[in-house]
């Protein structure tokens, strides 16, 4: 167990809609990491937040959002679902605010599924 | 733009032998490289990691080697053991930017 909690584990949706992925980090962790994983693809970095501010952005699509509450959860909302948004949505924290000393640690993923 | 690779989606290994997982990347600012393991169903753990500063990274049966030159680094699990069974994704990372995972490959191990 991470640590990192993440919901809804599964989401079976219609193209057009929005959901929500929700993300707890672990207890102390200040960044927050959002990360797709399509079919056979690597993990493909999304966005970053931490202490509330957005601090990095990847290959995010102006049709996703993120943002991270005062009590550090964030939440990734994806609106206009298209068939090619179905992936994996993985959240990582890690207490600091670079990321990249190795120390993410993920949840178990949404499985996003669109019809 | 791809800029870790790892070129074997899967690998198939004998209980007892050496895996060797291996990973290419193309950024020269890269200088912090990490493996995660991933089991199904779970998110990807930390499993070790190495500074471009060094060339070798032991974890008791993990060792991850980086030869900068050439731009690739591996990881070698020895002796494989059937939990070790999952997919391994490579990372890097350049100074204080995100990490960047390759797209991982599946390892089997077969008793």
């Amino acid at each position: 167990d991470s640590g990192v909690t993440q919901t809804p584990k599964h989401l079976i949706t219609a193209t057009g809609q929005r959901v929500t992925l929700r993300c707890s980090p672990r207890s102390g962790d200040l960044s927050v990491y959002w990360y797709q994983q399509s079919l056979d693809q690597g993990l493909q970095f999304l966005i970053q937040y931490y202490n509330g501010e957005e601090r990095a952005k990847g290959n995010i699509l102006e049709r996703f959002s993120a943002q991270q509450f005062p009590d550090l959860h964030s939440e990734l909302n994806l609106s206009s679902l298209e068939l090619g948004d179905s992936a994996l949505y993985f959240c990582a924290s890690s207490v600091g605010s670079s990321g990249n000393t190795g120390e993410l640690f993920f949840g178990e993923g949404s499985r996003l599924t669109v019809l | 733009d791809q800029q870790v690779k790892q070129n074997s989606p899967s690998l198939s290994v004998q209980e007892g032998r050496i895996s060797i997982l291996n990973c290419d990347y193309t950024n020269s600012m890269f200088d912090y490289f990490l493996w995660y393991k991933k089991y199904p169903a779970e998110g990807p753990t930390f499993l070790i990691s190495i500074s471009s500063i060094k060339d070798k990274n032991e974890d008791g049966r993990f060792t991850v080697f980086l030869n900068k030159s050439a731009k690739h680094l591996s990881l070698h699990i020895v002796p494989s053991q059937p939990g070790d069974s999952a997919v391994y994704f490579c990372a890097a990372s350049a100074g204080a930017q995100k990490l960047v995972f390759g797209q991982g490959t599946r390892l089997t191990i077969n008793p």
